[in-house]
Parts: C-alpha cells; sequence; structure tokens
C-alpha cells in the first residue's frame, strides 16, 4: 500500500464547476500537508499548504484536513480553463524534510 | 528573475552511458532536492542538500550521485545509464526550515535507450 494515495483521474468538468481533489494517507504521523498545481511540461509550483486539521482557504481554492480520517481534500470553486492541470498532495512528519507526495490528478476544465 | 534552472530540457542516452544533469538556483536558498517523477508514481525523492558541502540520500539514490560545492549549484551524476532511469527530473529549492514551499525548475526528460 503506498504512504500516500491520489485518484490519478484524468477528471473532466465544465467551466465554472466545483471541483473536490483527495488524497487518502496511511501515516498518523504527517502534520503539514501542501497542494502543488503542475502545468503541462513545467515544474510543481505550491498553491496551498496547511497545518494539522481544519481548512483554508484562498480565493478559489479551499484546503481541507481530516486528521482523524486520514484524509485531505482540494476545492477549487467556479473552475476556470486556466485551472487545468496536475494537482498534487504533498505531506510531511512535523521532524522530518522530505516531501512524500501523490501521484497526482489530472484536470481538465472545458470552457 | 530566474529561479531554478536546469539544462538540459531534453537527453536521448544510451545504455551504460554518464552524464550530469546541471541545476543552478538565483534565491539564495540553502536546501535543495532533485527529484525523478515517473508516469502515475509522483515525485520520488533522490538526494537532498541543506547547505554546501552537505549532501544526503533520500527515497531512490541508487544509481546517482550529487555534489554540492556552492550554494546555487547542485548537479546530479548519472554515471552508468540504465532503462529504469527514464524519467522526468525536477530540481527544486526552498529557503532554510520551510521546505514547504518548493520552488522547483521545469524539468529534464531523460530517455535510455
Amino acid at each position: 500500500q503506498k504512504e500516500v494515495e491520489q485518484d490519478p483521474g484524468p477528471l473532466s468538468v465544465p467551466e465554472g464547476a466545483i471541483v473536490s481533489l483527495n488524497c487518502t494517507y496511511s501515516n498518523s504521523a504527517f502534520q503539514y500537508f501542501m497542494w502543488y498545481r503542475q502545468y503541462s511540461r513545467k515544474g510543481p509550483e505550491l498553491l496551498m499548504y496547511t497545518y494539522s486539521s481544519g481548512n483554508k482557504e484562498d480565493g478559489r481554492f479551499t484546503a481541507q484536513v481530516d486528521k482523524s480520517s486520514k484524509y485531505i481534500s482540494l476545492f477549487i470553486r467556479d473552475s476556470q480553463p486556466s485551472d487545468s492541470a496536475t494537482y498534487l498532495c504533498a505531506m510531511r512528519p512535523g521532524s522530518a524534510r522530505q516531501l512524500t507526495f501523490g501521484s497526482g490528478t489530472q484536470l481538465t476544465v472545458l470552457p | 528573475n530566474a529561479g531554478v534552472t536546469q539544462t538540459p530540457k531534453f537527453r536521448i542516452l544510451k545504455i551504460g552511458q554518464s552524464m550530469t544533469l546541471q541545476c543552478t538556483q538565483d534565491m539564495n536558498h540553502n536546501y535543495m532536492y532533485w527529484y525523478r517523477q515517473d508516469p502515475g508514481m509522483g515525485l520520488k525523492l533522490i538526494y537532498y542538500s541543506v547547505g554546501a558541502g552537505i549532501t544526503d540520500k533520500g527515497e531512490v539514490p541508487n544509481g546517482y550521485n550529487v555534489s554540492r560545492s556552492t550554494t546555487e549549484d547542485f548537479p546530479l551524476r548519472l554515471e552508468l545509464a540504465a532503462p529504469s532511469q527514464t524519467s522526468v527530473y525536477f530540481c527544486a529549492s526552498s529557503k532554510e526550515g520551510t521546505n514547504e514551499k518548493l520552488f522547483f525548475g521545469s524539468g529534464t526528460q531523460l530517455s535510455v535507450l
């Protein structure tokens, strides 16, 4: 079993839809949770960062962490064609430097 | 404002050949990393460095070597290329102590045939 599981998709939605992207994990020591966005043929870029459980909102993006269920989510409201990319979840324990990445979900937002 | 620069962007190697993937950053970051990304497998850490002269193994270091003689540069060396090393390689850097925000280069697509 992978330490971090992420549905690879592909996921295709119409413009304006609400998108939900999810990751589950098995390591209860994970405390820091991130979402990276990766456009085709580019390096990933940090989108959202949260510590421990709870929600964090940034514009159209909301990151949610449920440590009791070992489940994290990224919600995208009013999705735009420019949101079409691969979304990678990443996480790490409190003391470790190394991030563990999910395999990524490929999202396409159709105009 | 260049950020993290990787060269080359593409390379084809024959089995047994050697090459060096170059990475340089201009943000004065102490931490630098090398990842490989295989389809459906996410990013795997190969090596990382917390400063000039200090390197450490990541999750998948076999078949690779690194050096860090300056803050700016972190080259990755493949000594005897194997087909299993066909992948996209990303170099990244971050500020000391906050590796959540990694700044990635645009990647090197390597094929070993």
